[in-house]
């Protein structure tokens, strides 16, 4: 079955710690998304990585930091920086877009983050 | 750079009535359109997407959405609802490996 997988589910954090987000794909896919949702505010972009070895800040990366080691992987780390880190992560993964616009964007089940 | 403008945050609509949802996007070059459905705590779900071609574009669960360029809309109907169809959707705009979303419309069908 492919898909992408996101762990853990639910997942509490005390002010000041750092903590790591799972996100697997077996679709291979070589773009990898995340993205944080908050309530009536959409999905905001965080990071995103198109190849391995390599990522781009997306519109609010600030307190987060990726890594892209492995094409099925691209783990999130939500550092003590981030100010209000409580909310819904989401990833997502995708072909690489051609010369019109991004691909079709296959999404994880999500992480909730809640701060201590 | 592209947008996605999303019109009502709330839908409410009977068992059976038309969902009508509305997106106007803006975006610089000719883009690809998309509608996600969202279930509570759950990932974002393909709908369906205009890439080009037929302006008229079907979907799964009975969903379609029309491109019209000269209102730069992409809205999203389905002729008859059904009480599973309550969820969060989003239309998002891709031009350039550069994918936005709206804020999202949260549909609520009444018995």
């Amino acid at each position: 079955d492919g898909g992408i997988t996101q762990s853990p589910k639910y997942l509490f954090r005390k002010e000041g710690q750092n903590v790591t987000l799972s996100c697997e794909q077996n679709l291979n896919h070589d773009a990898m998304y995340w993205y944080r949702q908050d309530p009536g505010q959409g999905l905001r972009l965080i990071y995103y990585s198109q190849i391995v070895n390599d990522f781009q800040k997306g519109d609010i990366a600030e307190g987060y930091s990726v890594s892209r080691e492995k094409k099925e992987s691209f783990p999130l780390t939500v550092t003590s920086a981030q100010k209000n880190p409580t909310a819904f992560y989401l990833c997502a993964s995708s072909i690489v877009g051609t010369s019109g616009g991004a691909d079709t964007q296959y999404f994880g089940p999500g992480t909730r983050l809640t701060v201590l | 750079a592209q947008s996605v403008t999303q019109l009502g945050s709330h839908v409410s609509v009977s068992e059976g009535a038309l969902v009508l949802l509305r997106c106007n996007y803006s975006s610089s070059v000719p883009p690809y359109l998309f509608w996600y459905v969202q279930y509570p705590n759950q990932g974002l779900q393909l709908l369906l997407k205009y890439t080009t071609g037929a302006t008229l574009v079907k979907g799964i669960n009975g969903f379609e959405a029309e491109f019209k360029k000269s209102e730069t809309s992409f809205h999203l109907t389905k002729p008859s609802a059904h009480m599973s169809d309550a969820a969060e959707y989003f239309c998002a705009v891709s031009a350039s490996n550069d994918m936005r979303f709206g804020a999202g419309t949260r549909l609520t069908v009444k018995p």
